[in-house]
């Protein structure tokens, strides 16, 4: 399938090891925000997300982190595995935005075996 | 398969002919969308239903563009008059209408134009 995301910013780490993937947001009234799996030639898969009345989310194996101070999110994943590889997305979505999700520009993670 | 159900897949079609993408939404969600994705880009909102009654619209989504959700169960995305610029991902999302919810994605429709 096509591949997504030919320029994005790209993280590598060696299997088992814990990623951190960072995003920054840009609109303070946002409250709702989600990270997202996409795999090449596939669509965004939900992996977790977080409201803005909390600031850490645990999910199996990944954890959210929301800094609305800064306007920053982060993805902890850990022990982190070969079919982890794919390129992550967050999106945000605004109090007053409706149902209209933001993404940003995703970052690539490559696991190493 | 309970979930989002997009086809064609993928279409390839000259420059100036329609084409038509379909959604079928997890089938108790009431809330379905539309965004596209081009290479190197997140996905970008397009429209939304709730039920059959087209909710938002993006700027993105120009006169040759109408989407369609008749029965409030599945959705059509018509594109008139292709251009190459249209070339993208077509994406379909549904979810629950109240606040907060999941929203979840299809495997999405790739369009080429040529």
């Amino acid at each position: 399938g096509e591949s997504v995301g030919l320029h994005l910013p790209t993280l590598s780490v060696q299997e088992g090891d814990n990623s951190i993937i960072n995003c920054a947001y840009s609109n303070s009234a946002s409250d709702y925000f989600i990270w997202y799996k996409q795999e090449s030639g596939k669509g965004p898969q939900f992996i977790i997300d977080i409201r803005s009345n909390m600031d850490k989310r645990q999910g199996q194996r990944v954890t959210v982190l929301l800094n609305k101070t800064v306007k920053h999110l982060s993805l902890q994943i850990a022990a982190t595995q070969p079919g982890d590889s794919a390129v992550y997305f967050c999106a945000e979505r605004g109090r007053n935005a409706g149902n209209m999700l933001t993404f940003g520009g995703g970052t690539r993670l490559m696991v190493k075996p | 398969d309970t979930g989002v159900s997009q086809n064609p897949r993928h279409k390839i079609t000259k420059r100036g002919q329609n084409v038509t993408f379909r959604c079928d939404p997890i089938s108790e969600h009431n809330r379905l969308y539309w965004y596209r994705q081009t290479l190197g880009q997140g996905p970008e909102f397009l429209t939304y239903f709730q039920n059959e009654a087209q909710l938002e619209k993006s700027r993105l989504l120009s006169d040759r563009f109408s989407a369609e959700r008749p029965k409030g169960s599945f959705s059509t995305l018509e594109i008139q008059r292709t251009e190459q610029g249209d070339s993208a991902m077509y994406l379909c999302a549904s979810s629950l209408a109240a606040a907060g919810n999941t929203i979840y994605f299809g495997e999405g429709s790739w369009l080429t134009v040529v």
